[in-house]
């Protein structure tokens, strides 16, 4: 969607490195969610945030979301292998009533490789 | 427990025919998405339902109609298919966006070809 930008569109890093990708909405977010799809598979679901300077972790991945940039990061800490994939942010756009719309618009994802 | 099931896996078809896609969830979900997925493209949403007997359009649903006669299918029509319909399918269901976590969960997909 391009409501819904993600950077980089690619990544390669070597292993035990950080690493970094931004989502930003051009629309107010009522909830914005990170996936991550293996090649070929379905998607995953990671985390969700919905309040300003809310912040996830699941094991060395962790997630922000600053609201008043409508702009979320997703934060790998000495990367390995097994994070390699497809990330996505999805958007919960928050309705004219200021609520859920009901459905999730996706980022175009960041391709992740991780060097051994 | 099988979560959310598409069905085919794997299609051919040739432009101007038509095609159903099955998708079938067991977890008593209230809401159901189609996607598609393409090179580049990120996913991107067909049409969606908040519960059985309603649908709504999402970003791209030119050539595709819907139907959730029962809570847990939800079916993905193309009519008179063209060779740009040909895509990745995902269904994902959820309970429900505001007040839940929010995770969709999602099937395998299903891989269109339109000649």
């Amino acid at each position: 969607s391009q409501e819904l930008e993600q950077s980089p569109q690619s990544l390669i890093v070597q292993e035990g490195k950080n690493l970094t990708i931004n989502c930003t909405s051009s629309k107010t977010l009522y909830g914005l969610y990170w996936y991550k799809q293996k090649y070929g598979e379905g998607l995953i679901f990671l985390m969700m945030l919905q309040k300003g300077g809310e912040e996830k972790s699941h094991e060395k991945i962790t997630a922000k979301l600053d609201e008043k940039k409508q702009q979320s990061s997703l934060h790998i800490t000495a990367s390995q292998p097994s994070h390699a994939g497809i990330y996505l942010c999805g958007a919960d756009i928050r309705g004219s009533y200021g609520g859920s719309q009901g459905n999730l618009i996706f980022g175009k994802g960041t391709k992740l490789s991780v060097k051994p | 427990n099988a979560g959310v099931t598409q069905t085919p896996k794997f299609r051919v078809l040739k432009t101007g025919q038509s095609m159903t896609l099955l998708c079938a969830q067991d977890m008593n979900h209230e809401y159901m998405y189609w996607y598609r997925q393409d090179p580049g493209m990120g996913l991107r949403l067909i049409h969606y339902s908040v519960g059985e007997g309603t649908t709504a359009k999402g970003e791209v649903p030119d050539g595709y109609n819907v139907s959730r006669l029962k809570k847990q299918n939800f079916l993905l029509g193309l009519e008179s298919a063209a060779p740009s319909q040909t895509s990745v399918y995902f269904c994902a269901s959820s309970y429900g966006l505001a007040g839940h976590t929010g995770e969709l969960f999602f099937g395998e997909g299903s891989r269109l070809t339109v000649l």
